[in-house]
């Protein structure tokens, strides 16, 4: 079946400084979308991604979908301790309606 | 837009008792919802896609037997996690969406802990 891996699973960064997680879908995507999931809470929807190579900007955060819509990526300029949470990518397949996968996820955690 | 509710928030349930846990669409018609299941420090792991006044799909190795599944109407499914047991103890949340192509919407979640 369809999985979706992240890397890294951790990164800790001073605050100030920039971040970036990779997500890798093993089949092609009709598209990625990303969530923040803050400790116990739940995954809050921060952007979806359609266009094979698609970037678009929130702010500080910068996503991409690459040429292939098999991989996309999450920059952060300059992390604030705001930004401290688990991000997650997730992939819907193509060929009609698919389900909806979640990537294995990457913690952040800013040190002030 | 796109409100999800989810109750409860939490529960503690005995070995052996059933617990329902009822996701609903406040602001939108979906005839699909999809049930999630996150164990600590993991990722969501789908358990089953709900649909309405149909049977459930559930992905392998999920128990349909366990977790059962009703979507009775436009606004609301239920999950039921039958003969419970601490294996069971997770966050489990529901999701919808209102239209084919759009985002995941998030009920808050319930942290079922079983004892």
């Amino acid at each position: 079946g369809q999985q979706v891996m992240q890397i890294p699973q951790y990164q800790h960064v001073q605050e100030g400084e920039d971040f970036t997680t990779y997500c890798n879908s093993s089949t092609t995507l009709s598209n990625i979308q990303w969530y923040k999931q803050r400790p116990g809470g739940h995954p809050v929807f921060l952007i979806q991604l359609v266009k094979s190579g698609e970037v678009k900007k929130q702010k500080r955060l910068t996503f991409q979908f690459g040429e292939a819509k098999k991989n996309s990526s999450l920059h952060i300029t300059a992390t604030q301790t705001t930004d401290v949470g688990t991000y997650f990518c997730a992939g819907r397949g193509s060929g009609g309606y698919q389900k909806v996968t979640f990537g294995t996820g990457t913690k952040l955690q800013v040190i002030p | 837009g796109a409100v999800v509710s989810q109750h409860p928030s939490w529960v503690i349930c005995k070995s052996g008792t059933s617990v329902k846990i009822e996701c609903r669409s406040l602001d939108f018609q979906a005839t699909t919802m999809f049930w999630y299941r996150q164990f600590p420090k993991q990722s969501l792991m789908l358990m089953a896609t709900s649909n309405e006044g149909s049977k459930a799909t559930y992905e392998q190795g999920v128990e349909k037997d366990k977790f059962l599944i009703n979507h009775a109407s436009l606004t609301l499914s239920t999950l039921t996690v039958t003969s419970a047991h601490p294996e069971d103890s997770s966050f489990y949340i529901c999701s919808a969406i209102p239209t084919g192509r759009s985002p995941l919407h998030f009920g808050n979640g319930t942290r079922l802990t079983v004892t």
